[in-house]
């Protein structure tokens, strides 16, 4: 079966620092991913998806950045931290075949900004 | 463009009762799918039905039943006899067109008493 790792869980950055987290999918290959930033408030809002290695869409301007090195890994980094990005982020995947398949999420990391 | 409003921020039952979730949506493409995800306070999203453009038959699992109806555009969730392990927030999601992207209502936030 398909399972997703997300980590870490939790993260307490001072502003200016950088960060990188991690995604990988186990039990699938050539997923499409996925990385959501849920702020307080509760909406899920997408920043970035990917197709395949090294594809990498942004949704919104903002100071994080994505990259997929290897098929089933995805990365959120930033090189500054801004007061801003605190929220939970989410990684999520889905297959590839006709039709609008779900999408999996990962447990999440809630990113707090100091 | 594409839009998902869930007008109910929060709603609270006693254990038992029916509660209905209302979800409506706007999108100007033919082909599009629906999704309903629980959102429970470890914080994950748990993925419970998807339904594309082209399939307006209800669907019934267990507990939990769902009514598309084209013409109000909506894509309501009802949970009969709720449980407090429902407890949780609901959220509508769409996605259209060539890209496989959710776009997320607000979320309604479920809490179910004892």
């Amino acid at each position: 079966s398909q399972t997703i790792h997300q980590w870490p869980a939790t993260l307490v950055q001072p502003v200016g620092s950088p960060l990188s987290l991690e995604c990988t999918v186990e039990g699938t290959s050539n997923p499409n991913l996925y990385w959501y930033r849920q702020a307080a408030g509760r909406g899920l809002q997408l920043l970035f998806y990917s197709v395949g290695i090294g594809q990498i869409s942004s949704e919104v301007p903002q100071n994080l950045s994505a990259s997929r090195p290897q098929d089933r890994q995805f990365i959120l980094s930033s090189k500054k931290l801004l007061l801003s990005d605190s929220g939970f982020y989410l990684c999520a995947w889905s297959v590839k075949s006709p039709g609008h398949q779900p999408q999996h999420f990962g447990d999440g990391t809630r990113l707090s900004i100091l | 463009a594409q839009k998902v409003t869930q007008a109910q921020t929060e709603i609270s039952v006693v254990e038992k009762e029916d509660v209905t979730l209302d979800c409506v949506y706007e999108t100007r493409d033919t082909t599009y799918y629906l999704f309903w995800y629980k959102q429970p306070p470890s914080g994950e999203l748990v993925f419970l039905i998807r339904r594309n453009s082209f399939d307006e038959q209800n669907e019934i699992s267990g507990r939990y039943s769902w009514n598309f109806q084209k013409s109000t555009s909506s894509f309501n969730f009802t949970i009969t006899a709720s449980q407090v392990v429902d407890s949780a927030v609901y959220f509508c999601a769409l996605s259209q067109g060539g890209s496989e992207k959710l776009v997320f209502g607000k979320g309604t936030k479920l809490t179910v008493n004892p």
